[in-house]
């Protein structure tokens, strides 16, 4: 069974500094990775996704993800965060059977706190 | 807005109550997923619906008992609940439930058990 490991609980970053965050996941096969982001009331938007190729993805709003099979990490970066950018970031696996719909398996997610 | 509306956005219910969580999704997507986040720990997918059929039933208690009528309503029926069971309750879709399709999730609705 797949599973996901974000071991900082909470990250306290300056705002403009750049920022790091961690995600190890443990699949057998070449795992789908996404990273969420939760702002406080608010449901899960899609930050950036890996499925296959460039291991350096894009995603919104400056986030950028790096897939390392190596490490079985896929952690999540930006050079400058903004105060908005404080929220619960959530890294997940997905794994694909073949039988229909599969839901995601989300580490305990990374509570972003931006100081000014 | 991502197009998933969940009602109602809090909810405060007994453990001898009745209720009904509804979510719906105007995206034109075919797969819905129930997922629960309940505090420092990771969100559980709770039910899986993929062209109106149940596809993935994660060992959830029967207390918890969800309906899919048509791909854009999915329902979650609750009954005699625990309040353990108080969490933030989060429902999901994307286009074919396929992993590479993008699950595009609601706001969620608060619940609480007393």
């Amino acid at each position: 069974a797949q599973s996901v490991t974000q071991p900082d609980i909470h990250i306290t970053v300056s705002e403009g500094a750049s920022l790091e965050l961690r995600c190890n996941y443990s699949y057998g096969a070449t795992p789908y990775l996404f990273w969420y982001v939760q702002s406080p009331g608010q449901g899960l938007q899609l930050l950036l996704k890996y499925f296959s190729g460039d291991t350096l993805v894009q995603g919104i709003k400056g986030f950028e993800a790096e897939f390392k099979r190596s490490q079985s990490s896929f952690n999540l970066r930006k050079p400058s965060v903004h105060w908005s950018d404080a929220a619960e970031y959530f890294c997940a696996v997905g794994s694909y059977s073949g039988g229909g719909a599969d839901g995601l398996t989300f580490g305990k997610g990374t509570h972003l706190i931006i100081q000014p | 807005e991502t197009g998933v509306t969940q009602t109602p956005r809090h909810l405060v219910m007994g453990m001898t109550n009745k209720k009904s969580l509804k979510c719906e999704q105007h995206l034109g997507h075919n797969a819905m997923y129930w997922y629960k986040q309940s505090a420092k720990k990771p969100l559980e997918l709770m039910f899986v619906y993929n062209f109106k059929e149940q596809t993935e039933n994660n060992s959830v208690p029967s207390r918890f008992s969800p309906e899919c009528p048509n791909s854009s309503h999915l329902f979650l029926h609750l009954h005699t609940l625990q309040p353990e069971d108080s969490a933030l309750y989060l429902c999901a879709s994307s286009q074919d439930g396929r992993v590479g399709s993008e699950a595009f999730f609601g706001q969620g609705t608060r619940l609480t058990v007393v």
